[in-house]
């Protein structure tokens, strides 16, 4: 079946690194990919991964992707206050096209 | 490009009235996505179009959700009549249809609050 996992909140201070993990649990998945959530606005693409990859890094955002555990990770670098939203974890299998989205991650930053 | 246009952005009817939402996706994306988003969860698909024909539909209520894309472009979803469990964000997102990474792009939603 097809499911996705995340913790629900992540509280760091300002300039340190942010990890948000993700689990799911379809092994045919071709891409997996973040998005960040902002109160009040509609989802905006962060970054995505395809996989047969098992890093990818876009400036201050780092995903790691390890297939066999079939966990996914976000990890963000000097984590600032405008990072503060909800980030979901979402997969896409390989028929169909339809994003699984996890249930978010709630990342606070504080000064 | 334009992104993904939904009205209304906030809309609250009482339970058994209906309600309608609009989606105008990006101009050549052939595929459709409505979403619902309770608040405190991740986004579930209830219908997705390629072109004006329905793809997946297993998750949407068609005894009181409904929704067409008429000429594969604008799309509406209504639901009548509404129950309080529907009170949510409405995203609706759009991409290319074919292979490789196509990105989704999500419109900003229409609030809806049955009272």
């Amino acid at each position: 079946g097809e499911d996705v996992e995340q913790s629900l909140f992540l509280s760091v201070r300002e300039g340190d690194s942010s990890v948000i993990n993700c689990t799911y649990t379809d092994s045919s998945s071709t891409y997996l990919y973040w998005y960040k959530q902002e109160p009040g606005a509609g989802l905006q693409l962060l970054t995505y991964i395809f996989s047969n990859m098992d890093m990818k890094q876009d400036q201050r955002l780092t995903v790691l992707l390890n297939k066999k555990d079939k966990h996914l990770s976000l990890r963000i670098a000097d984590t600032q206050t405008g990072d503060s939203a909800i980030y979901f974890c979402a997969e896409r299998g390989p028929q169909g096209g339809k994003l699984i989205f996890g249930q978010g991650t709630e990342l606070s930053v504080k000064p | 490009e334009a992104g993904v246009a939904q009205s209304p952005r906030y809309k609250i009817i009482e339970k058994r009235q209906s309600v309608a939402f609009w989606c105008n996706p990006i101009s050549g994306h052939a595929t459709l996505y409505w979403y619902q988003q309770i608040l405190g969860q991740g986004p579930k698909l209830l219908i997705q179009f390629q072109n004006n024909g329905v793809v997946d539909d297993s998750q949407l209520p068609k005894d009181r959700f409904s929704a067409e894309r008429l000429k594969g472009v604008d799309s509406t979803l209504k639901i009548q009549p509404a129950k309080l469990e529907d009170s949510a964000v409405y995203l609706c997102a759009s991409s290319l249809p074919q292979g490789g990474n196509y990105g989704y792009t999500f419109g900003s939603g229409t609030r809806l609050t049955v009272v």
